[in-house]
């Protein structure tokens, strides 16, 4: 089955940008979809089709999706953004077809 | 807006089943697919299953085939998933979602609140 890779930890200043990659082979090929989980709260969609924004998420929220690699912009970060974020992607050709990326915890130092 | 509300936390002894149940709220229930999520403590997100209730059609995850069962009652809105021959490491939070596909790739907008089951003896 289809394998996404994402770095276990990000730690990054308040009013800084921070940068979440999620890899895979020819990722660029599919549509790649974030989610944002705090701590002992169910996960939030908030980037779909690699770089759409559902309705109340934030502009600082931003994504995109070329090559092996898809990023998760988060720009000035604030306090409230440290969580488990998670890309996620569709593989149809799979008989395991939802595949989560292994998630990267954001720290607001 | 999709409101999902999910049955609340179980315990089980290892080998016996477990239903939990996952109510919807603001929106056409046969619309969208219903997915199934689990998070082992500290662990990340595994997909389990999916159903779509209005034709009734079923897609598991190869590791849990013919322990689970996913069913949808549409007089009240309401998916139901069934593991079964329950093992320590089923132990998890796990999580019903509503699944979309707008341009051809689905992804879980919509997210029930969780419910815990715990392998115990």
């Amino acid at each position: 089955s289809y394998v996404v890779t994402q770095p276990p930890s990000v730690s990054v200043a308040p009013g800084k940008t921070a940068s979440l990659t999620c890899g895979g082979d020819n990722i660029g090929g599919k549509s790649v979809h974030w989610y944002q989980q705090k701590a002992g709260q169910a996960p939030v969609l908030v980037i779909y089709y690699d770089s759409d924004r559902p309705s109340g998420i934030p502009e600082r929220f931003s994504g995109s999706n070329s090559g092996n690699t898809a990023t998760l912009t988060i720009s000035r970060v604030e306090a409230g953004d440290e969580a488990d974020y998670y890309c996620q992607v569709w593989d149809s050709s799979s008989d395991h077809p939802y595949v989560f990326g292994t998630g990267t915890k954001v720290t607001v130092l | 807006q999709v409101q999902l509300v999910q049955s609340g936390a179980e315990e089980r002894q290892p080998g016996s089943s477990v239903k939990v149940s996952c109510k919807a709220s603001g929106g056409t229930f046969s619309s969208f697919s219903i997915g199934w999520v689990r998070q082992a403590p500290g662990q990340g997100l595994e997909w389990t299953g999916r159903i779509s209730p209005i034709t009734g059609m079923t897609n598991y995850a190869q590791k849990f085939q013919g322990r689970v069962t996913i069913i949808a009652d549409k007089s009240t809105s309401t998916a139901y998933m069934e593991l079964r021959r329950l093992r320590f490491e089923d132990t998890a939070v796990y999580y019903c979602a509503t699944m979309s596909n707008t341009r051809g790739s689905y992804y879980f907008d919509y997210w029930g609140q969780g419910t815990l089951v715990t392998v115990s003896s």
